[in-house]
């Protein structure tokens, strides 16, 4: 079962950072926070993961709390491409399943 | 990063029929995963498919209804038997990625069925 709330909706105006807050208060010590994106009609797409420190890819930043209990995913500067339902994922690192939660759908505003 | 292909990518069946659907890996991978994904809702994982092993079933998926196959590292099958109208959805793919060991999960493109 998903393990994380997330917005339902949020709008952010083209060239503007969007941020998308996760809480996952009930994360264990070995799980992991992913971030997965899904634009309409398409298969999810992964976009980055962490531990307890933040990390940054080509796509988005990841900002975790220092008590893990919730998470921030920061697009730098959004683009009308980056309109998808934005999913939060807490899992152990490897060899388990993933469970989707309702995510947050963000729609970049021109 | 794996790819992986799904067919077919979409279909129109009739009541009472069952459809098969095929997921075609380009790598060697251990799990498998298959998801539903309604109209306007999230993913919900139906069962977990490893090689040479029975698929395990999430809450609310029985093998008769949905019965998986796993003939090899690179292959699955996922049949929708007995379909009604409440079987419409996307029935998506997906693998762990094993070569960088990262844990990210890779998805094919789904396919869309639609029953009458």
């Amino acid at each position: 079962d998903a393990k994380t709330t997330q917005p339902p909706s949020m709008d952010c105006a083209e060239g503007r950072a969007a941020n998308l807050p996760c809480n996952h208060s009930t994360i264990s010590g070995n799980e992991y926070v992913y971030w997965y994106r899904q634009i309409h009609s398409q298969g999810p797409q992964y976009i980055i993961h962490g531990l307890k420190n933040n990390e940054t890819n080509e796509m988005a930043s990841l900002i975790i709390t220092e008590d893990r209990k919730s998470s921030t995913l920061i697009l730098p500067h959004a683009t009308l491409r980056d309109t998808a339902v934005y999913y939060c994922i807490v899992r152990p690192y490897t060899g388990n399943q993933f469970y989707f939660g309702t995510g947050t759908s963000l729609t970049v505003i021109p | 990063s794996a790819v992986i292909s799904q067919k077919p990518s979409r279909d129109i069946c009739q009541r009472g029929t069952s459809l098969t659907i095929q997921c075609q890996v380009d790598s060697q991978v251990t799990m498998m995963f298959w998801y539903r994904q309604q109209p306007g809702q999230s993913l919900t994982l139906i069962a977990t498919a490893n090689q040479g092993s029975e698929a395990t079933y999430e809450s609310g998926f029985v093998i008769d209804k949905f019965p998986i196959s796993r003939p090899n590292l690179t292959f699955s099958t996922l049949t929708v038997s007995n379909m009604s109208p409440e079987d419409s959805s996307i029935y998506l793919c997906s693998v762990e990625e094993q070569s960088t060991g990262s844990g990210e999960l890779f998805f094919g493109e789904g396919s869309r069925l639609t029953v009458l």
